[in-house]
């Protein structure tokens, strides 16, 4: 059964930094992209980032450009989103996914 | 950057009735990779259709997705109690990025 767990949300104040991470299982990690999506309390999807499975390629949406940085180590079928400068409208809770698997998302509060 | 609108943005039905939701791109869709999800309050979206019309694995068939280029659409053909949900396409062809529609929700009336 693939699973994708996330971890490392939590509360951090505005200018704060924060590491997301997916725990991957049920699949070889290795061959597959991976992506990051967000929801704010109440709202939309948002896509924000994405990685080729080698880790060689990163892609990132306007809004989070020069804060965070997607990696991976495919050795611990791990993804991760490491956020910088953290903003209160960064609030959301943070989905990874590989279509057609998600997370269950792990929420990221960020307030002072 | 592709902007993706949904209409309408409620739709309020009664179990066992026929929901249309439309998803209209501001450009066209690389080869009509246009997916759509079903998001239940509280869960993660589930992928429901992919390449604008392929469905995924263990989605019932009265889902059915269609179109190309700029607009499609996704038939619920009987709503069934666990359909009411918030539904959202997403294009992810070509270069990123790949952006969602603000969602339609789908409603008992």
């Amino acid at each position: 059964e693939v699973q994708l767990v996330e971890s490392g949300g939590g509360l951090v104040q505005p200018g704060g930094s924060l590491r997301l991470s997916c725990t991957a299982s049920g699949f070889t990690f290795s061959d597959y992209s991976m992506t990051w999506v967000r929801q704010a309390p109440g709202e939309g999807l948002e896509w924000i980032s994405s990685i080729s499975s080698s880790g060689g390629a990163m892609y990132y949406a306007d809004s989070v450009k020069g804060r965070f940085t997607i990696s991976r180590d495919n050795a611990k079928n791990s993804l991760y989103l490491h956020m910088n400068s953290l903003r209160v409208e960064d609030t959301a809770v943070y989905y990874c996914a590989n279509n057609p698997h998600w997370g269950q998302g792990t929420l990221v509060t960020v307030s002072s | 950057e592709i902007v993706l609108t949904q209409s309408p943005g409620t739709l309020s039905l009664s179990p066992g009735e026929r929901a249309t939701l439309f998803c209209r791109a501001s450009q066209s869709v690389s080869n009509n990779y246009l997916a759509w999800y079903q998001q239940i309050p509280g869960q993660a979206p589930r992928l429901l259709i992919s390449g604008a019309s392929s469905r995924a694995t263990g989605i019932p068939d009265r889902f059915s997705g269609s179109g190309s280029g700029t607009d499609f659409t996704l038939t619920i053909s009987r709503l069934e109690p666990e359909d009411f949900a918030v539904y959202y396409c997403q294009q992810y062809g070509g270069s990123p990025p790949w952006t969602f529609g603000q969602g339609t929700k789908v409603e008992i009336k």
